[in-house]
């Protein structure tokens, strides 16, 4: 079945830091989603990509599609102790019809030290 | 952004009671629901997909007859974990799909987190 791997699976960084996590599929994706979990809290939507290279940005976060449609990444510059939680992505395989599942990767916890 | 809601929050329970999670989706009709099972530091690890008016569809290796799913209106589901035991601690989350704001996208409720003793 389709897997979603993401790396790292934890990240600690200095406030003020870059901080990267990256997302790789198996199979070729029709779009990958990222959320941000905070501790003891449940995932909230971030962002959507759909195309073959398509790179968006939200303040300091920026996301990435690959060419492919097999990867992705986000980037956050200069990180505040706010940005600290988990960070999934969430990739869908186009199976036609009304399939929308998606497939979670691991998370990657980041924690920022002030 | 689309509000969903979780009822309860937490539940601590007996072994082999039954729990019921309820699922609602406060400001828009869900056609689509999702339940996920989420472990301490893993990821969400999805147990069931929630059409309105039929049957479920669950994952491999998730029992159906063990985590009984009903989605009787657009804007309520429910799980049921029957018989609950010890290893079905863990944190539920349901989610819901609405094209408003932009297709695909889940808003996910603030979870159950369920101990069974």
């Amino acid at each position: 079945g389709q897997q979603v791997m993401q790396i790292p699976q934890y990240q600690h960084v200095q406030e003020g830091e870059d901080f990267t996590t990256y997302c790789n599929s198996s199979t070729t994706l029709s779009n990958i989603q990222w959320y941000k979990q905070r501790p003891g809290g449940h995932p909230v939507f971030l962002i959507q990509l759909v195309k073959s290279g398509e790179v968006k940005k939200q303040k300091r976060l920026t996301f990435q599609f690959g060419e492919a449609k097999k990867n992705s990444s986000l980037h956050i510059t200069a990180t505040q102790t706010t940005d600290v939680g988990t960070y999934f992505c969430a990739g869908r395989v186009n199976s036609g019809g009304s399939n929308y599942k998606l497939t979670f990767g691991k998370g990657t916890l980041l924690t920022v030290n002030p | 952004g689309a509000v969903v809601s979780q009822h309860p929050s937490r539940v601590i329970c007996k072994s082999g009671t039954s729990v019921k999670i309820e699922c609602r989706s406060l400001d828009f009709q869900a056609t689509t629901m999702f339940w996920y099972r989420q472990f301490p530091k893993q990821s969400l690890m999805l147990m069931a997909t929630s059409n309105e008016g039929s049957k479920a569809t669950y994952e491999q290796g998730v029992e159906k007859d063990k985590f009984l799913i009903n989605h009787a209106s657009l804007t309520l589901s429910t799980l049921t974990v029957t018989s609950a035991h010890p290893e079905d601690s863990s944190f539920y989350i349901c989610s819901a799909r609405t094209w408003t704001g932009g297709p695909h996208e889940q808003f996910f409720g603030p979870g159950t987190r369920l101990t069974v003793l």
